[in-house]
C-alpha cells in the first residue's frame, strides 16, 4: 500500500497524558498537512509542512500541540497534557506540490481522551 | 479565504444523476474549486478540481459558470456506495505560501437508496 499511513489508528488516553501520532506520507510528496475532525464537522486545518519547514500553524494549534517533520519525510503530531476536548479524528494528508495539488489523506488516528 | 455554502444534505435513488451546487461568491482570481468525498471513519478523497468552465473525469463532472461564483458537482448514475459527505473547497491551492491549506466546510451528506 503506497498511500498515506497513519499510526496508531485508535488511541485511548487518560486526561493529562501525552500522546504522539505518526504520519508517513506518500513517497516524494513534499507537502504534508495535519487536520482535526470532530463528529459532524469537516476537517479543520492544524498545520502544514513544505518539506521539513513548518510554514503555517492554525490558531487551533495551542502550545500543547507540536508537529515535526524531520528530514522532510514522516511527521509526528504530539499533544501534551491531553484534555477531553482534544478527542477527535486527526488526519494527515500529503500532496506532490505546486503542479499537482491533489491532497491524499490517510485514514486518520481517532483519539479518545477519558 | 472564500467561504462556501452548500446544502446540508441530499437524497437520491440509485441510478439517478446527482448535482450538488456550491456557492462561493467571494472567490478570488487565483482560487481553484476542489471537491472531496468522505466516507465514515475514512479520510477525505479527492474527486475533482477545476478553475473554469467544465472538467470531467472518470468519477464526476464539475461545472463552473463564467462568473465562478458557484460550481456544480455532477455524479452520474449514483450507486449505494456513493453515500458519503461531499465537500466543496475554494482556495489558492497552487500557492506554496500560507494560502495553500484546504478549508473544509460542513459538506453535503448524500444518501443514496434503492
Amino acid at each position: 500500500d503506497t498511500g498515506v499511513s497513519q499510526n496508531p489508528r485508535h488511541k485511548i488516553t487518560k486526561r493529562g497524558q501525552n500522546v504522539t501520532f505518526r504520519c508517513d506520507p506518500i513517497s516524494e510528496h513534499n507537502r504534508l498537512y495535519w487536520y482535526r475532525q470532530t463528529l459532524g464537522q469537516g476537517p479543520e486545518f492544524l498545520t502544514y509542512f513544505q518539506n521539513e519547514a513548518q510554514l503555517e500553524k492554525s490558531r487551533l494549534l495551542s502550545d500543547r500541540f507540536s508537529a515535526e517533520r524531520p528530514k522532510g519525510s514522516f511527521s509526528t503530531l504530539e499533544i501534551q497534557r491531553t484534555e477531553q476536548g482534544d478527542s477527535a479524528m486527526y488526519l494527515c494528508a500529503s500532496s506532490p506540490g505546486r503542479i499537482n495539488t491533489e491532497a491524499f489523506f490517510g485514514q486518520g488516528t481517532r483519539l479518545t481522551v477519558v | 479565504l472564500a467561504k462556501t455554502t452548500q446544502p446540508i444534505s441530499m437524497d437520491s435513488y440509485e441510478g439517478q444523476e446527482v448535482n450538488i451546487t456550491c456557492s462561493h461568491n467571494n472567490i478570488a482570481t487565483n482560487d481553484y474549486i476542489t471537491w472531496y468525498q468522505q466516507f465514515p471513519s475514512q479520510g477525505p478523497r479527492f474527486i475533482i478540481q477545476g478553475y473554469k468552465t467544465k472538467v470531467t473525469n472518470e468519477v464526476a463532472s464539475l461545472f463552473i459558470p463564467a462568473d465562478r461564483k458557484s460550481s456544480t458537482l455532477s455524479l452520474p448514475r449514483v450507486s449505494l456506495s456513493d453515500t458519503a459527505v461531499y465537500y466543496c473547497l475554494v482556495g489558492d491551492v497552487k500557492n506554496t505560501g500560507t494560502a495553500s491549506k484546504l478549508t473544509f466546510g460542513t459538506g453535503t451528506r448524500l444518501q443514496v437508496t434503492l
